[in-house]
């Protein structure tokens, strides 16, 4: 396996479901990040795992919650949501480095293909 | 805070004909920019990147953009469109984070259809 992978693909759960999506990245990367896709919508940053310190959204509902048990698995897990978080949820990893000052170079992220969600 | 423009949601040219994508940015610190291309079913994939130094920057699959500061544009071309770059295309501008990251910022993507 190479680059970065998310299972699973496609997925179709109710409102009272529990479910996870997985995402593994072979890169050797140091930082992770959950982002939502929504038709005619920029990107959405969710959730970011980046030298050990975990950055989110704010504006994510609790109902959504990330793990990051290491640098390369990160999982996204989902319970009780709604019609609405129907998107296409894409995982991505980088390489970052924490600087002294100054800007630290350009944050190029490997996305994986996605995991299509559909809430019924 | 930063933010991305880009004008069309969808644009479709001709097979060989110009393609010409428009992105224009705000940001408070010099921009990071960069064009990401994503495929049916795929993810997104980075088609190339401004940092600093030349204005013009070239990138995968013949594509390239320009930086222009005086107008806070950098849109994308390519000379000749072929039918496999049929795909959505996506700028985004990044700004530093205090964790030692820089966050990007996209926009809402354009469609582009090529006609045979």
């Amino acid at each position: 396996e190479t680059g970065v992978t998310q299972t699973p693909r496609h997925l179709v759960m109710g409102m009272t479901n529990k479910k996870s999506l997985k995402c593994e990245q072979h890169l050797g990367h140091n930082a992770m990040y959950w982002y939502k896709q929504s038709a005619k919508k920029p990107l959405e940053l969710m959730f970011v795992y980046s030298l050990e310190e975990r950055v989110e959204n704010n504006s994510v509902p609790s109902r959504f919650s990330p793990e990051c048990p290491n640098s390369s698995h990160l999982f996204l897990h989902l319970h009780t949501l709604q019609p609405e978080d129907s998107a296409l949820y894409l995982c991505a990893s980088s390489q970052v480095y924490s600087g002294t000052g100054g800007r630290t170079g350009a944050n190029v992220l490997t996305f994986g293909a996605g995991s299509r969600l559909t809430v019924l | 805070a930063q933010s991305v423009t880009q004008l069309g949601s969808h644009v479709s040219v001709s097979e060989g004909a110009l393609v010409l994508l428009r992105c224009n940015y705000s940001s408070s610190v010099p921009p990071y920019l960069f064009w990401y291309v994503q495929y049916p079913n795929q993810g997104l994939q980075l088609l190339l990147k401004y940092t600093t130094g030349a204005t013009l920057v070239k990138g995968i699959n013949g594509f390239e953009a320009e930086f222009k500061k005086s107008e806070t544009s950098f849109h994308l071309t390519k000379p000749s469109a072929h039918m496999s770059d049929a795909a959505e295309y996506f700028c985004a501008v990044s700004e530093p984070q205090s964790f030692g990251n820089e966050k990007l910022t996209f926009g809402t993507g354009t469609r582009l259809t090529i006609i045979p």
